[in-house]
C-alpha cells in the first residue's frame, strides 16, 4: 500500500523568503513518480513539478525545486522569492505502478505575508 | 482550449435524492478519474477508467456510480446511498501511455450541498 505524509497543516512566510513544504512516503513499487500540486481558494488543482523515481537530478520549474531523498523516502517542495500569488493548499502525490491512479497528501496550507 | 469541464459548480440536494456530476475533457485522453475532497482534506480516489466501457472502484467507491460510453464523458452519479455525500468533487484525466509522468489534468470542480 501506498502512503503519503504531509505533516504541515499550515505555515506562514514573508514575502520574497524561500519555503519548504515537507513530504514524505511509503511504496513497495521500484518504479514511480511524485507530483506537487497547488489548489487556490478558487478550487482548481495546478500541476507544479513532478519527479520520477529513477530520475538522477532533482526536478526544477521556475520557482519550484524538488528535495528528492530516495533513501529518506521524501520529496520535499521548495519554493523560492516567495510572492502573495503563492498564498494556497499545496498537495504532494506520488504514482505507483498503476498509472494514473494518484495517492494524494493532506495537504499543507501556505499563507504569504507582505 | 483543450480542457476539463465539470458542471454544475454547485449543486444542492435534498436528502434521499441522487445527482449527477458531468465531467467532459477535449483533451483526447484515454483515463479519467473522479476524486471526493473534504474540508481541510486530501483527495481521495472514487472512481476511475481507462478506457471506454470500463472503470474500476477507487478507494471510497460506495454510495457513487459511473459510467463510460464515450471516451470524452466520465459522469458520476451521487446516490441516495451515500452517508455523507457533502463534498468538493474533482474530475480528472490523463494520458495512460509509457513515457509520461502520468500527471493528472483537472477540472474546476463541484461543490455538492446535501440540504
Amino acid at each position: 500500500a501506498q502512503k503519503i505524509t504531509q505533516t504541515q497543516p499550515g505555515m506562514f512566510v514573508q514575502e520574497k523568503e524561500a519555503v519548504t513544504l515537507d513530504c514524505t512516503y511509503d511504496t513497495s513499487d521500484p518504479s514511480y513518480g511524485l507530483f506537487w500540486y497547488k489548489q487556490p481558494s478558487s478550487g482548481e488543482m495546478i500541476f507544479l513539478i513532478y519527479q520520477g523515481s529513477y530520475d538522477q537530478q532533482n526536478a526544477t520549474e521556475g520557482r519550484y525545486s524538488l528535495n528528492f531523498q530516495k533513501a529518506r523516502k521524501s520529496a520535499n517542495l521548495v519554493i523560492s522569492a516567495s510572492q502573495l500569488g503563492d498564498s494556497a493548499m499545496y498537495f504532494c502525490a506520488m504514482r505507483g505502478r498503476s498509472w494514473g491512479k494518484l495517492q494524494f497528501g493532506a495537504g499543507t496550507q501556505v499563507v504569504v505575508t507582505p | 482550449d483543450g480542457g476539463i469541464t465539470q458542471s454544475p459548480k454547485y449543486l444542492f440536494r435534498k436528502e434521499g435524492q441522487n445527482v449527477t456530476l458531468s465531467c467532459e475533457q477535449n483533451l483526447n485522453h484515454d483515463a479519467m478519474y473522479w476524486y471526493r475532497q473534504d474540508p481541510g482534506q486530501g483527495l481521495r480516489l472514487i472512481y476511475y477508467s481507462q478506457i471506454v466501457n470500463d472503470f474500476q472502484k477507487g478507494d471510497i467507491a460506495e454510495g457513487y456510480s459511473v459510467s463510460r460510453e464515450k471516451k470524452e464523458s466520465f459522469p458520476l452519479t451521487v446516490t441516495s446511498a451515500q452517508k455523507n455525500p457533502t463534498a468538493f468533487y474533482l474530475c480528472a484525466s490523463s494520458i495512460v501511455a509509457g513515457g509520461n509522468t502520468g500527471e493528472l489534468f483537472f477540472g474546476e470542480g463541484s461543490r455538492l450541498t446535501v440540504l
